[in-house]
């Protein structure tokens, strides 16, 4: 089946920091990758997406790779702010009929000031 | 702003109660897709609909149904509440032609189950 695994947090970090969040997957196809992003109290906002290997989406300074030799999708941005506090989910999706997403458990970020 | 939106943004039922949640998508996109979010934990496929009809389901008991209208909106019904249906609600449109459209999600609907 199709699996997201993700670090556990909470991550946190000073602001200026540099961020990485990592997340590794299985998939019985070929999956686009996603990070969505849930503030408190909201739904969730899609970050960035890679659709194929050594894609690299980019969003907010927010940047991941696509790996598919170490199946890994990690997100990283260079200089986090405290408005990037949040609970950010790595997801897949494998197109097969019908399409849907398979998300991790979400990885809560703090940034302090 | 997603163009998705949900309603009620909360709500509070007793066990065995039957429960609608609504969502709007944005024009055109012929897809809708619920999951289930139970706190502290990655939101969880309950079904997708495409053109009015059920074209995928994840592990939820028939309780669990749906409606799609022709006008982008949609219903997710929820018959005999249980304790562990308490979570947060989230829809999810998308324009489905090849089938790797992004999923936009609405702020979602928290439902409390007591």
């Amino acid at each position: 089946g199709n699996s997201v695994t993700q670090m556990e947090g909470p991550v946190t970090l000073s602001e200026e920091a540099f961020l990485t969040i990592n997340c590794t997957y299985t998939a019985t196809g070929y999956p686009s990758l996603f990070w969505y992003v849930q503030y408190p109290g909201e739904g969730l906002q899609l970050l960035l997406k890679a659709t194929k290997a050594d894609d690299k989406g980019s969003n907010k300074g927010f940047e991941a790779t696509y790996r598919k030799e170490t199946t890994s999708f990690h997100l990283e941005k260079g200089s986090v702010q405290v408005s990037d506090s949040a609970v950010y989910f790595c997801a897949l999706r494998v197109d097969s009929g019908y399409s849907t997403l398979t998300f991790g458990k979400g990885t809560m970020l703090l940034v302090s000031p | 702003e997603t163009g998705v939106t949900q309603s009620p943004t909360h709500l509070i039922k007793t066990r065995g109660q039957q429960v609608t949640l609504r969502c709007s998508s944005q024009s055109g996109h012929n897809t809708v897709s619920w999951y289930q979010q139970a706190l502290g934990q990655g939101p969880q496929f309950i079904f997708q609909y495409y053109r009015e009809e059920e074209n995928g389901r994840g592990n939820f008991p028939p309780r669990f149904s749906g409606l799609q209208f022709p006008n982008y909106s949609s219903e997710l019904n929820v018959n005999a509440l249980e304790l562990d249906d308490s979570a947060l609600y989230l829809c999810a449109s998308s324009a489905q032609t090849s089938g790797k459209e992004t999923q936009y999600f609405g702020p979602g609907t928290r439902l409390l189950v007591l």
